[in-house]
């Protein structure tokens, strides 16, 4: 597709459990960014990867966040033993190059944690 | 303190009205993004600026790095404007590689 997908777009489980966000870029964009909007709290960064390489992990909240991303291309973002201060909108960006480019982002994962 | 500032947090203007949103940031920046969230959630990225002045269409973004501030307009205002507008800055020297945002502007065009 011509934009950032992601996958799902809602999801709703049980506090505990493990959950996994998948973010599709847009072709050729080397640079990738992972978000959070919750309610009370606005934007926030998550982590930014170059490729697939990740130098920038410092927004992750806790150690139960990870993300990956291989070939370039798709990342996913796992939230280990999820809580309920987990559920938020988290939004996936993409752009060329290096940092200071304009940003094009996904319509986002809206988690529930129960 | 928050390191970017959105004023005013809402808006509510008439239709055709010029609309002024304000950002002042208190961090060293590389660029400033102003970016657009309709009710639904799809955010849209409507400038990148690091001097001056940009316009597109009826919008128009202006900066001042010496005074950390950026200001958004939209000239002869409409309903379908009606969304949040949100600031964002991307941090100079060894700041976050993502983005530090504002809380956003909530604006409202009535007909």
């Amino acid at each position: 597709g011509a934009g950032v997908s992601q996958s799902p777009s809602n999801k709703v489980t049980e506090k505990g459990k493990d959950v996994e966000l998948r973010c599709d870029p847009i072709s050729g964009h080397t640079a990738l960014y992972w978000y959070r909007q919750s309610l009370g709290q606005g934007l926030e960064f998550l982590i930014y990867f170059q490729g697939n390489s990740a130098p920038d992990k410092s927004g992750l909240p806790s150690d139960r966040f990870s993300a990956e991303r291989t070939g370039g291309s798709v990342s996913t973002l796992t939230i280990q033993r999820t809580q309920q201060e987990d559920s938020a909108v988290y939004l996936c960006a993409s752009s060329h190059g290096e940092t200071n480019q304009p940003q094009h982002f996904g319509d986002g994962t809206r988690l529930s944690i129960l | 303190k928050n390191e970017v500032e959105q004023s005013p947090q809402n808006l509510t203007a008439q239709e055709g009205e010029f609309i002024t949103i304000n950002c002042s940031y208190s961090v060293g920046i590389s660029a400033l993004h102003w970016l657009q969230q309709h009710p639904g959630g799809g955010i849209v990225s409507l400038f990148m600026l690091s001097s001056g002045k940009k316009k597109h269409g009826r919008l128009i973004a202006t900066i001042n790095i010496q005074e950390k501030h950026s200001s958004l307009h939209i000239t002869a205002s409409h309903p379908r404007d009606s969304a949040v507008y949100i600031c964002a800055v991307k941090m100079s020297g060894g700041g976050a590689d993502g983005l530090t945002f504002g809380k956003g502007t909530h604006l409202i065009i009535q007909p």
